[in-house]
């Protein structure tokens, strides 16, 4: 499996300002996927990132609000704009798997307050 | 549309069986995942299966897969403190590339 790190781990921010999570991979991989986890709650797909193409959005999330940049196969970015406190949640990069095909390996998570 | 769904909570005795359950709406399900999620701590995969097998079996896991009543469980033999977490079942959709739809997750308290 794949060995992703994230930074920051966890951030406190004020309202209004953005916020850039860098996600890095030890291996190239072809798809990184970004996650949102409010508290209490389970995962949701923000935006799937491929190398060399715009980011693809689900439904519910914009661009101008999750800017996202895939500049190599190996190391991604996502920036939450603007923020509310809404917005806290954990923020997770995942990637997929090399060994087990469809499957997806995760990074350990950004812990966002937004104050 | 795709739907997967898990009970909240489940509380055990340490060195008991562990049961969770998933079930799940899709039937064009190829994958069906387990992960597990400790405080403070990404996601890290249990264990899979293949959504034409039956059965899994790795260590202490037990993975059943009931397609006909598309119901997926784990079983946890030996239920140690340490196993106290969130575990997360998820499915992968052969048309739907390699995205994954997570349950909301089932709080395991394993209680000594």
């Amino acid at each position: 499996s794949a060995v992703i790190s994230q930074k920051p781990s966890r951030d406190i921010c004020q309202r209004g300002t953005s916020l850039t999570i860098q996600c890095q991979v030890d291996s190239q991989v072809t798809m990184m996927f970004w996650y949102r986890q409010q508290p209490g709650q389970s995962l949701t797909l923000i935006a799937t990132a491929n190398q060399g193409s715009e980011a693809t959005y689900e439904s519910g999330f914009v661009i101008d609000k999750f800017p996202i940049s895939r500049p190599n196969l190996t190391f991604s970015t996502l920036t939450v704009s603007n923020m509310s406190p809404e917005d806290s949640s954990i923020y997770l990069c995942s990637v997929d798997g090399l060994a087990v095909q469809e499957t997806q390996y995760f990074g350990p998570g950004t812990r966002l307050l937004v104050l | 549309g795709e739907d997967v769904e898990q009970s909240l909570f489940l509380s055990v005795r340490e060195g008991d069986s562990s049961v969770i359950n998933c079930t799940y709406t899709d039937s064009s399900s190829t994958y069906l995942y387990w992960y597990k999620q400790e405080p403070g701590a990404g996601l890290q995969l249990l264990t899979y299966i293949f959504s034409n097998m039956d059965m899994k079996q790795d260590q202490r896991l037990t993975v059943l897969l009931n397609k006909k009543d598309k119901h997926l469980s784990l079983r946890i033999a030996d239920t140690q403190t340490g196993d106290s977490a969130i575990y997360f079942c998820a499915e992968s959709i052969s048309n739907a590339g390699n995205m994954l739809t997570f349950g909301g997750g089932t709080r395991l308290m394993v209680k000594p």
